[in-house]
Order: structure tokens, then C-alpha cells, then sequence
């Protein structure tokens, strides 16, 4: 099977534009997380997602949102971008809510 | 805040040496799953342990869980230089939270 794909990989941006971030997770998993780490933060959940519902969200900011599709890929957009939102952002999916996560590569976003 | 953190920070090890990790949390988890990242990239999966397990193994690894003590360890047998990585502990709580939360993670420099 094909892992965790994510789209873009790398992303340059400047302050105030927003930016969407795409997942196509492992066929036949239907639950979708998404992380953000950083140096100074480490990994951060974001949010999750089964059958097209968000089910837990992290304590970020409304500027992050997300969705996923009925073929259970996910986006996550940002809006209003700031230099703090420079990071990698990773994406997840599960076959089982809560068990072994895969993970894709990440997008790699800066913020100038 | 972090659930779980992980002890020491950074270790530093010869090729064939044994490398021992830790990580406290502070709920109840419903299991606990340890990764690697190796340089910035996407995290790998090595264990999924759970609440009602106290030792599990796999290949080179071994993770032991002490739900009194809110603890789990993570050893490597017989290190590679392969192993050179960043280790994660993530925790699911026992509530219906689906947040994985994750600690800051153990550097391991495996020195050939």
C-alpha cells in the first residue's frame, strides 16, 4: 500500500497570505490527524478527523482550520499567515482512532 | 502542555551499546506508542503498548509500561549508527480525547 502522501512539500510564504496544506492518507484509513512541530514547541496536535468530522481539536488559533473529504483526504488551511506558523506540519492517518498513527513527510512551511 | 516527557534529552552512545529512554505522563492513557524521526522528517511507529500491557518487543526494541508510576522506557539493544534519531513517546488518554500528545522527544547519537 502506498504511505501517507502530503502536498506541497516545501512552502515559502509571507505574513498574512494563508495557505492550504494537503493529505491523502493510507487507503482504507479513515481517521486523519494533523501536527505541527517546531523547535521550540516540539509536536503540537492540531486536529483529527473521521468520516469527515472533526472530532478533537488542539489549542491553536481559529486562523487553523481544516476538513476531510469523503475519500477521507484531508486539508488544513491557515489563514492571515505569521512568522510563528513557520514549521512542519504532519499529517497522520490511522485505520483505528487512537492506535498506531502513520505519518507522512511533512510540508515544510515558511513564513517571511 | 505536553502529556508526556521524555529523559534524557540527549544521549550520546558508541555502536553496540545499549541506549535506555524515558517517559512520565500525567493521565490515565489508554495505550502508549513510541516513534522515531530521523532528521526533521516524518515519525515512524516502533510500539504501541497498552494500559493493561507491561513489556513489549520488537526486533532490537524493548518498551516496558508502569501505569502506577506513569512511566514507560524504551531500550535499543546492540545500537546502529541507523539509530541515530529522535525517539517520541505519545500518549492516548483514557477519555474520549483523540488528541496523541507527544513529548519533546530523546536525541540518540549513535557514534560508529
Amino acid at each position: 500500500k502506498a504511505g501517507v502522501t502530503q502536498t506541497p512539500r516545501y512552502l515559502i510564504k509571507t505574513r498574512g497570505q494563508q495557505v492550504t496544506l494537503s493529505c491523502s492518507p493510507i487507503s482504507g484509513h479513515r481517521s486523519v490527524s494533523w501536527y505541527q512541530q517546531t523547535p521550540g514547541q516540539g509536536l503540537q496536535f492540531l486536529f483529527e478527523y473521521f468520516s469527515e468530522t472533526q472530532r478533537n481539536k488542539g489549542n491553536f488559533p481559529g486562523r487553523f482550520s481544516g476538513r476531510q473529504f469523503s475519500n477521507s483526504r484531508s486539508e488544513m488551511n491557515v489563514s492571515t499567515l505569521e512568522l510563528g506558523d513557520s514549521a512542519l506540519y504532519l499529517c497522520a492517518s490511522s485505520l483505528i482512532p487512537q492506535e498506531t498513527q502513520y505519518f507522512g513527510p511533512g510540508t515544510r512551511l515558511l513564513v517571511l | 502542555s505536553q502529556q508526556g516527557e521524555e529523559d534524557p534529552q540527549a544521549l550520546s552512545i558508541q555502536e553496540g551499546e545499549n541506549a535506555t529512554m524515558n517517559c512520565s505522563y500525567k493521565t490515565s492513557i489508554n495505550n502508549l506508542q513510541w516513534y522515531r524521526q530521523n532528521s526533521g522528517r516524518g515519525l515512524v511507529h516502533l510500539i504501541l503498548i497498552r494500559s493493561n500491557e507491561r513489556e513489549k518487543h520488537s526486533g532490537r526494541l524493548r518498551v516496558t509500561l508502569d501505569t502506577s508510576k506513569k512511566s514507560s522506557s524504551l531500550l535499543i539493544t546492540a545500537s546502529r549508527a541507523a539509530d541515530t534519531a529522535s525517539y517520541f513517546c505519545a500518549t492516548v488518554p483514557r477519555s474520549n480525547d483523540y488528541k496523541l500528545s507527544f513529548g519533546a522527544g530523546t536525541t540518540v547519537t549513535v557514534r560508529a
